[in-house]
Formats: structure tokens, sequence, C-alpha cells
């Protein structure tokens, strides 16, 4: 089965300094990799994807992802992170077993930025 | 841009009642798709429907629940005897095809008292 871990519940910043939001996935076969914000009361955005080619991926509001397959791991990161930034951010992996219809998310991690 | 609408954005029920929540996915999306979220917490997945017909559906998305395309615009969630631990914020997303990515509403909180 595909799943998607994320390592830490919060995460704390400066505002100004770079941020990652770890994940590592598990998957058989070729990962589909997803980045998505939520801001309070509202759904979840997407921000991101990997699904092949470059190993760096840039997104939306300055984010971009790493995909590292030797260590299984798919971080979010920004050179310069915004008090606006604080938000839950979740990945998530596509399984593509079966009808490959089914995406499944992390646990989340919340992301404050400090002005 | 597109997006994702849902209605009602709060539902409160009594515990036993049925509910329907509403959704209007992204108008040229094939795929569509019910997560819940608790607390803030976990996303959690109950169902995917494609071309009509349920594509997945998870342990969750037991007998209570049912999903319907009425229409070719509407997608909706039934609970049929609602639970108190149904209580969670239901979100419906779409996609397009191929890998696109979901689309997500901004949710039903839904209430169950």
């Amino acid at each position: 089965a595909q799943s998607v871990a994320q390592p830490e519940d919060q995460v704390n910043v400066a505002e100004g300094n770079p941020l990652t939001v770890k994940c590592t996935y598990s998957v058989s076969g070729n990962p589909y990799l997803f980045w998505y914000v939520q801001y309070p009361n509202r759904g979840l955005q997407f921000l991101l994807k990997y699904i092949t080619g470059d190993n760096l991926v840039k997104g939306s509001y300055g984010f971009e992802a790493e995909f590292n397959k030797s260590q299984t791991s798919f971080h979010l990161k920004k050179p310069s992170a915004l008090v606006s930034d604080s938000a839950l951010y979740f990945c998530a992996v596509r399984d593509m077993e079966g009808t490959g219809n089914q995406f499944y998310f992390g646990t989340g991690t919340s992301l404050t930025v400090i002005p | 841009e597109p997006e994702v609408t849902q209605t009602p954005s709060h539902q409160v029920t009594q515990m036993g009642q049925e509910v329907i929540l509403r959704c209007v996915p992204i108008s040229n999306h094939l795929y569509f798709y019910w997560y819940r979220q608790i607390l803030g917490q976990k996303v959690e997945f109950l169902v995917s429907f494609y071309n009509n017909e349920i594509s997945e559906k998870s342990e969750i998305f037991d007998d209570q629940f049912s999903v319907e395309r009425p229409d070719g615009s509407n997608f909706t969630l039934k609970i049929r005897s609602t639970k108190l631990e149904d209580s969670a914020m239901y979100f419906c997303a779409s996609r397009k095809d191929g890998n696109s990515p979901l689309h997500f509403g901004n949710g039903t909180r839904l209430t169950v008292t």
C-alpha cells in the first residue's frame, strides 16, 4: 500500500528564514507526490506535484519541493518564510495500484512563522 | 479560476437523522471525491467516483454512506443515520484527468448532537 509520513506535527521558523516541512513516502512503483496547504476553515489548496522529471519541483507562492529517491523523501521548502505562510501543510501520494484514483494524505504539519 | 463549491458550510443535525452534503465540482472534471477531517487533523479518504459509479471506498464508507451524481453538476454525500462520531469537516474534491491534482472545496462542517 502507498503511504506518506510527516514526522513533525509542528514546525516553527522565524520570518525571513528558510523553511522545510518534511515528508517521506512508501510506494510500490513510481511515486506520484503532492503538497497541499490548508488555511483555517478552508479546504486544501494544491501547491505542487512530482510525477517525473527534475527532482526539484517549483510550485505556488514561492514553494518548492525536492524529490529524493534514495531517501524516499519529498520535503517542502521555501527560501524565505513569510508570516502568511503559517498554515497546515499536507503531503499526499496517489495510489497507482488498482484504479489509481485514490490519494492518501499525511497527518499534516502545522507551520508557524514567527515575526 | 473555477472552484469546487460546497453547501451548506455548516450543518447541525441530531443523532439518527439523515443528512445530505452537496458539492458542485469543477465543470470539466471527471473524478469526484469525498474526504473528511476531524478536528483539523488527518484528512481521511471516504470515496472516489468516476463514470457514474464508485471507483474506490474506504472502510469508513459503510452502508450508512452513499454518493450520487443526480445531474451533470451536483455530487452529493448522504449519511442515512448520523452518529456522534460522524461530526467532522467533510470535503468534496474533484480532478480533471491524467496526472491532474485534486481541487478541494471549502468543506461542510457537520455537527451531530
